[in-house]
């Protein structure tokens, strides 16, 4: 049963236009969003994050948008650039504790800028 | 600037040895976690620890234990290896649960 899901294992996108990375999730109680940038043999890092209580968060070239009557959730990098090259991955948090939260992951975009 | 530091970064085991992998955070977090990534799975949650000299079961903890030696130090042990332990294996960290997660560079893990 995946909770999260990345529905596009690839995309192409020329340099300096818009990518689009989208994740959809089916658990209500997930209360906060991250998107993790990944590159070969080296861990996720984590590039943006969204409260469940917002639409819309931005950080310079990135901005992520959550629609939760949909359960979706989307990542938009504006321009594309070839150092944007690697697999996103979306992940949604629930609480455990006080301190500590479960992040549940998709499986991965892999998206490649292309001159 | 080390962050969260994974070691080894790879190791070849036989069926049935016993390995500890090993993390470090120098971020001062309260809570770090494990998790494994198979081949076109996203990460799964093994075990974590909320706070030190507090352990928790994840989504995956068979055949795994693990040791919050201190606040900074977060193990994972294999007792008896299995090939289906064959994985990537990330440690991570954060200090609150509404914060973003940090991970190491992972150890890769092979059992023969």
């Amino acid at each position: 049963d995946q909770q999260v899901k990345q529905n596009s294992p690839s995309l192409s996108v020329q340099e300096g236009r818009i990518s689009i990375l989208n994740c959809d999730y089916t658990n209500s109680m997930f209360d906060y969003f991250l998107w993790y940038k990944k590159y070969p043999a080296e861990g996720p890092t984590f590039l943006i994050s969204i409260s469940s209580i917002k639409d819309k968060n931005e950080d310079g070239r990135f901005t992520v948008f959550l629609n939760k009557s949909a359960k979706h959730l989307s990542l938009h990098i504006v321009p594309s650039q070839p150092g944007d090259s690697a697999v996103y991955f979306c992940a949604a948090s629930a609480s455990l504790t006080g301190t500590a939260s479960k992040l549940t992951f998709g499986t991965g975009t892999r998206l490649q800028v292309t001159l | 600037n080390a962050g969260v530091t994974q070691t080894p970064k790879f190791q070849v085991l036989k069926t049935g040895q016993s390995m500890t992998l090993q993390c470090a955070q120098d971020m001062n977090h309260n809570s770090m976690y494990w998790y494994r990534q198979d081949p076109g799975m996203g990460l799964r949650l093994i075990y974590y620890s909320a706070s030190e000299g507090t352990t928790d079961k994840g989504e995956v903890p068979n055949g795994y234990n693990v040791s919050r030696l201190n606040k900074r130090e977060f193990s994972l042990r294999l007792e008896s290896a299995a090939p289906s332990q064959t994985s990537v294996y990330f440690c991570a960290s954060s200090d609150w649960e509404d914060q973003p997660q940090h991970f190491g560079d992972g150890t890769r893990l092979s059992i023969l």
